[in-house]
């Protein structure tokens, strides 16, 4: 079975501090990680995804997460935080093992507010 | 990446009654998903739907309350029967790239049942 955490329930940042939104897994083979964002009344956006390769990946908006095999855990940052930034966040991973079949486990996401 | 368009974008519906929801890609796609998101909170996954096939309903999901069509590679519809208030949420419907692995998302359908 696969499980994903977010272990906070909001995360308060001031304008122009780094950020980071934390993530842990668990997966009985490799994982496909991922993050998405949802601003107020809208639809989920694809930031980011670590599938293999280098464990700093890019993405949208200046975001970037570090995965990290021994804490199993997928955290994203950004170095300087915008007001712009403040949305709910979601990690969200996908094992391997399952297979054929592309089941995606979403975490219960993370409030990210920056103030100005 | 898709784009992905659901209609309507939000219904108020009368208990006992249904109510269709439409998804539209612009794109074939080989997998649909609908998921069921209360404002603020996690997704919880109903169904995966494959076109030419029966969908997968997840533990708690049943047919006779979700019926999902998929007559083709860019279209589905998610019905939600016999509503109750319960079943006020918010409904998306994903596709997921098979070769990129990540999934899109639609607008979403506001759904509140008096």
């Amino acid at each position: 079975a696969q499980s994903v955490a977010q272990p906070e329930d909001q995360v308060n940042v001031a304008e122009g501090n780094p950020l980071t939104v934390k993530c842990t897994y668990s997966v009985s083979g490799n994982p496909y990680l991922f993050w998405y964002v949802q601003y107020p009344n809208r639809g989920l956006q694809f930031l980011l995804k670590y599938i293999t390769g280098d464990n700093l990946v890019k993405g949208s908006y200046g975001f970037e997460a570090e995965f990290n095999k021994s804490q199993t855990s997928f955290h994203l940052k950004k170095p300087s935080a915008l007001v712009s930034d403040s949305a709910l966040y979601f990690c969200a991973v996908r094992d391997t093992y399952s297979g054929g079949y592309q089941k995606v486990t979403f975490g219960t996401g993370t409030k990210l507010q920056v103030i100005p | 990446s898709a784009v992905i368009s659901q209609k309507p974008s939000r219904d108020i519906c009368q208990r006992g009654t249904s109510l269709t929801i439409q998804c539209q890609v612009d794109s074939q796609v080989t997998m649909m998903f609908w998921y069921r998101q209360q404002p603020g909170q996690s997704l919880t996954l109903i169904a995966t739907a494959n076109q030419g096939s029966e969908a997968t309903y997840e533990s708690g999901f049943v047919i006779d309350k979700f019926p999902i069509s998929r007559p083709n590679l860019t279209f589905s519809t998610l019905t939600v029967s016999n509503m109750s208030p319960e079943d006020s949420s918010i409904y998306l419907c994903s596709v997921s790239g098979s070769a990129t692995y990540e999934q899109y998302f639609g607008p979403g359908t506001r759904l509140t049942v008096t």
